[in-house]
């Protein structure tokens, strides 16, 4: 069955510089979840989209940005990089129109981030 | 706010003893559950779920209970093999209808067992 896909799975960028990170999310799934995870923590949320829309926001820093395209993948735009932003980088998706919670979340690979 | 709460590990273990990661969450209504494995190296795959109160999550040989009164959901295994070896993530989503997007982790326990 066709999974979540990420890319890049691993990503180094220097500190200031931008990262772009992309997932694709399972066939016919309508929302997108962002999650970061940083070194020994737990996933925390960041963003969500339903139908190209944002639909909730968590912890993301104002120099992240994300969006979601009409074909359903979804970008996240990371500029001025930390060395805080080095983690693994979780995509999930789900099939909200089903109508019936809980929205089951399928999560990707991650991508793993290194700021140096 | 929501919020879920597991043991503390690192937990060791031999092969072939019995598991049992200790997860209590705080939410408003009646969430839904989940426990999540993170095998080293890789992503998260969700290892069971339960969506109401007194339901049963089961896979793999792994069960947990969802305990409305005790606000519980604790994660057992009768024999642990050494693959079992992992971070194992108690999680939530709300049940309210704004917050039906984010899963909301605990901090994981981190699982060895050795032969």
């Amino acid at each position: 069955a066709a999974g979540v896909i990420q890319s890049p799975r691993h990503l180094i960028k220097e500190k200031r510089e931008t990262a772009t990170l992309k997932c694709y999310p399972i066939p016919r799934h309508d929302t997108v979840y962002w999650y970061q995870q940083g070194p020994g923590q737990d996933p925390q949320f960041l963003i969500s989209f339903y139908e190209k829309m944002q639909s909730d926001k968590g912890s993301i820093p104002d120099r992240f940005s994300a969006q979601q395209f009409s074909d359903y993948h979804s970008e996240l735009n990371m500029s001025s990089l930390e060395l805080g932003d080095s983690a693994l980088y979780f995509c999930a998706s789900s099939l909200r129109t089903s109508g019936r919670a809980p929205y089951e979340q399928y999560f990707g690979p991650g991508t793993r981030l290194t700021v140096t | 706010g929501d919020s879920v709460t597991q043991m503390e590990g690192p937990v060791t273990l031999s092969e072939e003893a019995c598991l049992t990661i200790n997860c209590t969450y705080t939410a408003t209504g009646y969430p839904s559950l989940f426990w999540y494995v993170q095998y080293p190296g890789e992503g998260l795959q969700l290892l069971l779920k339960a969506t109401k109160a007194d339901d049963k999550g089961s896979n793999k040989g792994f069960e947990a209970t969802y305990r409305k009164e005790t606000t519980s959901f604790h994660l057992e295994k009768g024999s642990v093999q050494v693959s079992d070896s992992a971070v194992y993530f108690c999680a939530l989503t709300a049940s309210r209808k704004t917050s039906y997007d984010k899963v909301i982790f605990g901090p994981g326990t981190s699982l060895s067992v050795i032969p």
